[in-house]
């Protein structure tokens, strides 16, 4: 079993949907939680940070961290045709400098 | 401010060739890291290292693979006699010192493709 679950997709929705995609975990160790988007041959960017349970907020996008069901979540609003990307989530087990484990990746295209 | 550096962006070995790649940190970065992505797939955890230490090498596979960060220079992720499964994207992120600040930046990586 993965570490980290994340439904590759691909995904494709309208432009102004909302768009929301998860990732699964098995280790309770993690407890930090990254959201990153890659676009078609590019470095991986960071979204969203979040280290608690709850809702985190920035902009169009939201993070959302639910421990005792080990399941994460970043949701989109009024999606654009620019938030056509990989979107990548990750995990850390400690604060400071570490390695990271990644899910798969969800590819996410949304059409104007 | 430059982001993440690395070079070649793309490399083409025959098998039984070694590869070099190469990454420069952000300015004031003393953590790298290196990830590999395999096609379709997310981003696998090699090694972590600081200035002249390999702090983590638990991703590494334990033959033909080395990495090494020296006091001058970039870090730089050396792969022996490579074969057709090394195919990949090599990416290399960069952390700052300051143990409450661990957002990892990412270069464009490297591509590695092996005839």
């Amino acid at each position: 079993q993965k570490e980290v679950e994340q439904d590759p997709g691909p995904l494709s929705v309208p432009e102004g949907a909302i768009v929301s995609l998860n990732c699964t975990y098995s280790n309770s160790a993690f407890q930090y939680f990254m959201w990153y988007r890659q676009y078609s041959r590019k470095g991986p960017e960071l979204l969203m940070y979040t280290y608690s349970s709850g809702n985190k907020e920035d902009g169009r996008f939201t993070a959302q961290v639910d421990k005792s069901s080990k399941y994460i979540s970043l949701f989109i609003r009024d999606s654009q045709p620019s938030d056509s990307a990989t979107y990548l989530c990750a995990m850390g087990k400690s604060r400071g400098a570490q390695k990271l484990v990644f899910g798969q990746g969800t590819r996410l295209t949304i059409n104007p | 401010n430059a982001g993440v550096m690395q070079n070649p962006r793309h490399l083409v070995r025959r098998r039984g060739q070694e590869a070099r790649l190469r990454c420069s940190p952000m300015k004031g970065h003393s953590h790298v890291y290196w990830y590999r992505q395999l096609p379709e797939e997310g981003l696998k955890f090699m090694v972590y290292l600081q200035k002249e230490n390999i702090i983590d090498e638990s991703g590494m596979p334990k033959e033909r693979f080395s990495a090494e960060f020296p006091k001058e220079g970039p870090s730089i992720l050396r792969i022996q006699q490579v074969v057709r499964g090394d195919s990949a994207a090599y990416f290399c992120a960069s952390s700052a010192e300051v143990v409450l600040t661990d957002t990892q930046y990412f270069g464009p990586g490297t591509r590695l493709t092996v005839l």
